[in-house]
């Protein structure tokens, strides 16, 4: 159980095009998900909450109009990149909160050309 | 604020060796704590967590105890094999404003040799 499946795995695109990344609870309700995003050999770092019906709550230095977050229904939260660049290249993962542990994905590895 | 210290790999351990990864943390309140494990390329599975003090996680031959006194959760293997090769994250949970949010520790890579 706890399944949370992320999507794509890998996006390739030009730098100035938007990027939607989803992600979705199989079997469970998430009320709550989390986004971070992962730099080479490095932890990770949470860059917003996502509540279902409500308002991202983004971390301190994540553009919250560069990183767009929606939480629509119990099962699905998207993260769109917008106008992405080089720099925005990384490894995004999701997590689903269920029975007070969260959930994660597979992750997104997202390249910037 | 909250914090998780995690020691620093990478570590290379022969099969069959005991596995010991360090981890301590400062927080406030009563976090619960976990051990989260990444396989290359892929997201963070739960590989295992304990909610209060004294408490003992236990998956796939892991275990780790929260001790409060030491502010520790070490993780420990006794016979690790080569398919354990991975990073493992130490985290705890900031349950400050109700939000659940998970802190990392930074990540200590475990490479098995057969």
């Amino acid at each position: 159980g706890a399944v949370v499946s992320q999507h794509p795995s890998w996006v390739i695109c030009k730098s100035g095009t938007s990027v939607k990344i989803e992600c979705r609870s199989l079997d469970f309700q998430a009320t709550t998900m989390f986004w971070y995003r992962q730099f080479p050999k490095q932890s990770l770092m949470l860059m917003a909450t996502s509540n279902e019906g409500s308002k991202a709550t983004y971390e301190q230095g994540v553009e919250k109009d560069k990183f767009l977050i929606n939480h629509a229904s119990l099962t699905l939260s998207t993260l769109t990149v917008t106008s992405a660049h080089p720099e925005d290249s990384s490894f995004y993962i999701c997590s689903a909160l269920g029975g007070r542990a969260q959930h994660f994905g597979d992750g997104t590895r997202l390249s910037i050309l | 604020g909250n914090s998780v210290t995690q020691m620093e790999g990478p570590v290379t351990l022969s099969e069959e060796a005991f596995l010991t990864i360090n981890c301590t943390y400062t927080a406030t309140g009563y976090p619960s704590l976990f051990w989260y494990v990444q396989y290359p390329g892929e997201g963070l599975q739960l590989l295992l967590k304990a909610t209060k003090a004294d408490d003992k996680g236990s998956n796939k031959g892991f275990e780790a105890t929260y001790r409060k006194e030491t502010t520790s959760f070490h993780l420990e293997k006794g016979s690790v094999q080569v398919s354990d090769s991975a990073v493992y994250f130490c985290a705890l949970s900031d349950q400050q404003g109700g939000s659940e949010k998970l802190v990392f520790g930074k990540g200590t890579k475990l490479t098995v040799n057969p």
